[in-house]
């Protein structure tokens, strides 16, 4: 079975500085995705990055980049220059095919991110 | 491109009534169209899969008969929980695949629904 582990409930940062929110991800697929996710206090989910298992590059969006390590299972998010409006909710997900065409998103847990002036 | 709306954003009903929740795909069409549930400070647990025109494929402890997944076009998807309860009271979330893929998966912003 597929499972996302984010080990870290909440984490702060100092606004400017770079923060790292953890994920490692269990699964006997060959070919999976990775993504994150941002949910503010909105309830919206914003879609971040995504990683391909076999994108040999590690991802990267703008201020955000995947620290892609298969071997080790992990897919950490490094947020760069961390804003105010960083502050917000993050998951980690993980696709998986279910069936025929299908795939489905299984998400961590989440970590709580506060950005301090 | 790739918006996603849900109707309503919340909704206030009695327990013992029904209420329906709709998602539409407003700039694509949507392949498949999943719905997600979300407890206060929990994270988003999928309830069902749906394809356009077939039935609902549910994940398993959801109750099928409870939660009614019509996904009669490919830009709507409506979700109907039936006899609702103090317990459903949760933010339902939806979301659309364009593609058949690891990539795709666009979300709606959420209803949230409370029941007295």
């Amino acid at each position: 079975a597929q499972k996302i582990t984010q080990t870290q409930p909440g984490m702060f940062v100092q606004e400017k500085e770079a923060v790292t929110l953890d994920c490692t991800y269990d699964t006997s697929d060959q070919s999976y995705g990775l993504f994150w996710y941002k949910q503010p206090s909105s309830g919206e989910m914003i879609f971040l990055i995504y990683q391909g298992s076999y994108d040999e590059q590690n991802a990267t969006e703008g201020r955000y980049s995947l620290n892609f390590q298969k071997a080790r299972k992990s897919a950490n998010l490094v947020i760069s220059a961390s804003q105010l409006g960083d502050s917000a909710m993050y998951f980690c997900a993980m696709s998986r095919h279910s069936g025929g065409s299908n795939y489905k998103l299984t998400f961590g847990k989440g970590t709580l991110l506060t950005v301090n002036p | 491109g790739a918006v996603v709306s849900q109707h309503p954003s919340w909704v206030i009903c009695k327990s013992g009534t029904s209420v329906k929740i709709e998602c539409r795909s407003l700039d694509f069409q949507a392949t498949t169209m999943f719905w997600y549930r979300q407890f206060p400070k929990q994270s988003l647990m999928l309830m069902a899969t749906s394809n356009e025109g077939s039935k609902a494929t549910y994940e398993q402890g959801v109750e099928k008969d409870k939660f009614l997944i019509n996904h009669a076009s490919l830009t709507l998807s409506t979700l109907t929980v039936t006899s609702a309860h103090p317990e459903d009271s949760s933010f339902y979330i939806c979301s659309a695949s364009r593609l058949a893929g690891l990539y795709e998966q666009y979300f709606g912003p959420g209803t949230r629904l409370t029941v007295t």
